[in-house]
C-alpha cells in the first residue's frame, strides 16, 4: 500500500486567498483525522470521520476552516480566508478503527505571507 | 478537556547514555500510544499499550503504562544516533475515541 498521501506538500500563499489540502487514507481504513502541528502548540487535532461521517470538528479553530470527506478514499481541508497564523504543518493520518493506530500523510507545509 | 503533558520537552544526552520520557494525562485512557517524528518527517506508531501496569519492549526501548492508567513512560538504553527525533505520547480517554496527543519530548544525541 502507498500509506497516507497527502497533497500539497508545499504550499505558500497570501493573506485572504482560499488553500484546499487534501488526503487520500488507505485504502480499508475507517476513520481519518485532520492535525495540525506548529511549533507554539504542537499536534492539534482539527476534525476526524468514521465512515466518511464528521465525528468531532470542535478543534477547527474558526469558521473559516471546514473538511469534507465525500468518500472513502478521499477528504479535504479548507481555509477560506487564510490569514498568516494559519501557517503549519497540516497532517492527515487514518486509521483501521477509532482509537488504533494512526498511519499519517507525508504533511503538507503551508505558509500564508 | 483532555491534557496530555510530558517531561522534559528537550533532552540532549551523549550516544550511548539512557534516555526516559514521561507522559502524564488529566484523564483516565484507554489505551496509551507512542509516536516517533524524525526531523522533518511524520509521526509514526511505535507501539500501543492497554492494560494497567503493562510494560513492553522493543529492543533498546522500554514502554510502561502506570497502574492508574494516566500516565506513561518510554526509556531508551544506549542511545544510538538513529533514536534523533521527537516523541509522543497520544491517548483517547475514556468514552472518546479522540487521540489527544502530548506535547512532546526532542531528544537530540551528541555523537
Amino acid at each position: 500500500d502507498a500509506g497516507v498521501i497527502q497533497s500539497p506538500r508545499h504550499e505558500v500563499t497570501e493573506m485572504g486567498q482560499e488553500v484546499t489540502l487534501r488526503c487520500k487514507p488507505i485504502s480499508g481504513h475507517n476513520s481519518l483525522f485532520w492535525y495540525r502541528q506548529t511549533m507554539m502548540r504542537g499536534l492539534e487535532l482539527l476534525i476526524y470521520f468514521n465512515n466518511n461521517v464528521p465525528i468531532d470538528d470542535s478543534g477547527m479553530p474558526e469558521d473559516r476552516f471546514s473538511a469534507k470527506m465525500p468518500n472513502a478514499s478521499f477528504s479535504t481541508l479548507k481555509i477560506q480566508p487564510s490569514e498568516p497564523r494559519d501557517s503549519a504543518v497540516y497532517f492527515c493520518a487514518s486509521s483501521f478503527v477509532l482509537a488504533g493506530e494512526l498511519f499519517f500523510g507525508e504533511g503538507s507545509r503551508l505558509t500564508v505571507l | 478537556g483532555q491534557q496530555v503533558m510530558q517531561i522534559p520537552q528537550y533532552q540532549h544526552v551523549q550516544e550511548g547514555e539512557d534516555f526516559t520520557t514521561y507522559c502524564n494525562s488529566s484523564t483516565t485512557l484507554s489505551n496509551i500510544q507512542w509516536y516517533k517524528q524524525r526531523p522533518g518527517g511524520h509521526p509514526v506508531f511505535l507501539i500501543q499499550l492497554v492494560k494497567s501496569g503493562e510494560v513492553k519492549k522493543q529492543k533498546r526501548l522500554t514502554f510502561q503504562f502506570g497502574e492508574a492508567k494516566k500516565n506513561s513512560s518510554l526509556h531508551i538504553t544506549a542511545t544510538q544516533t538513529t533514536d534523533v527525533g521527537t516523541y509522543f505520547c497520544a491517548g483517547p480517554d475514556f468514552g472518546n475515541e479522540k487521540l489527544t496527543f502530548g506535547t512532546g519530548t526532542r531528544l537530540t544525541i551528541i555523537p
